[in-house]
C-alpha cells in the first residue's frame, strides 16, 4: 500500500527565505505525487502535481517540487516566502491505477515571519 | 468555471442524529470523492462515486454512506452520530476515474454535540 511521510508538522521561515517542505513516499508501482494547499477554515487547493513527466514540477505562486525516485522524495520549495505562503501544506500520492483514492501525509503548517 | 462547490458550509448536529451533505462536482466531471479530515486523524478516504455508483469506500463503518444522482451530484449520509464524527467533510471531483487530480471543496464542518 502506497503512504507519504512529511517531516516537520511546523515549519518556520522568515518572509523572502527558502522554503523547504518534505515529503518521502512510498510506493509499490511508479507513483503519482501531489501537493496541495489549505488556507484556514478553507478546502484544499492543488500547488502541483508529479504525474511521471518531467522530474521537477513548477506550481502556482512560485512553488515547485522535484521527483527523486532514488531517494522516494517530492519535496516542496520556494526560493522567496511571502506572508501569504502561510498555510498548511499535504503531500498526497496515488497509484496510477485507475482507482484515484489519494493517501494524505499528516501535513506541515508553514509559519512566515516578518 | 464554477469550482467543487458543497453545502452547508457548518452543520451542528447532536448524538444519534443523521446528517446530510451536499456536493456539486465541476460542470464535466463524473467522479466524486469523500474525505473526513479530523482533528489528530489527518485526511482520510471515505467514498468514491462514480457514473451513479459506490465503486470504493474507505475504511468507515456503514453508518456513513451516500449517492450520486444522475446530473453527478452527491450526497455524504452520516447516521447515528457520534461525537468524533465532528470533522470537515471534504468533496472533490475528476473528470473521469483515469483522471488523476483531484480539485477540492470548501468542505462542511460538522460539529456533534
Amino acid at each position: 500500500a502506497q503512504s507519504v511521510t512529511q517531516l516537520g508538522s511546523h515549519v518556520s521561515v522568515s518572509e523572502g527565505a527558502l522554503v523547504l517542505l518534505r515529503c518521502n513516499y512510498s510506493s509499490s508501482v511508479p507513483p503519482y505525487l501531489f501537493w496541495y494547499v489549505q488556507y484556514p477554515n478553507q478546502g484544499l487547493q492543488l500547488l502541483l502535481k508529479y504525474t511521471s513527466a518531467a522530474t521537477l514540477v513548477k506550481g502556482i505562486n512560485g512553488f515547485e517540487a522535484e521527483f527523486k525516485k532514488s531517494e522516494t522524495s517530492f519535496h516542496l520549495t520556494k526560493p522567496s516566502a511571502h506572508m501569504s505562503d502561510a498555510a498548511e501544506y499535504f503531500c498526497a500520492v496515488t497509484l496510477n491505477t485507475g482507482f484515484q483514492k489519494l493517501v494524505f501525509g499528516t501535513g506541515t503548517r508553514l509559519l512566515v515571519s516578518p | 468555471e464554477a469550482g467543487v462547490t458543497q453545502s452547508p458550509t457548518h452543520l451542528i448536529k447532536t448524538r444519534g442524529q443523521q446528517a446530510t451533505l451536499r456536493c456539486s462536482p465541476i460542470s464535466g466531471h463524473t467522479s466524486v470523492y469523500w474525505y473526513q479530515q479530523a482533528l489528530g486523524l489527518g485526511l482520510q478516504f471515505l467514498l468514491w462515486y462514480d457514473e451513479g455508483e459506490e465503486r470504493n469506500r474507505g475504511n468507515f463503518p456503514p453508518r456513513f454512506s451516500g449517492r450520486q444522482f444522475p446530473n453527478y451530484s452527491s450526497e455524504l449520509n452520516v447516521n447515528a452520530l457520534e461525537l468524533e464524527d465532528s470533522a470537515l467533510y471534504l468533496c472533490a471531483s475528476s473528470f473521469d476515474p483515469s483522471q488523476e487530480t483531484q480539485y477540492f471543496g470548501p468542505g462542511t464542518r460538522l460539529l456533534v454535540l
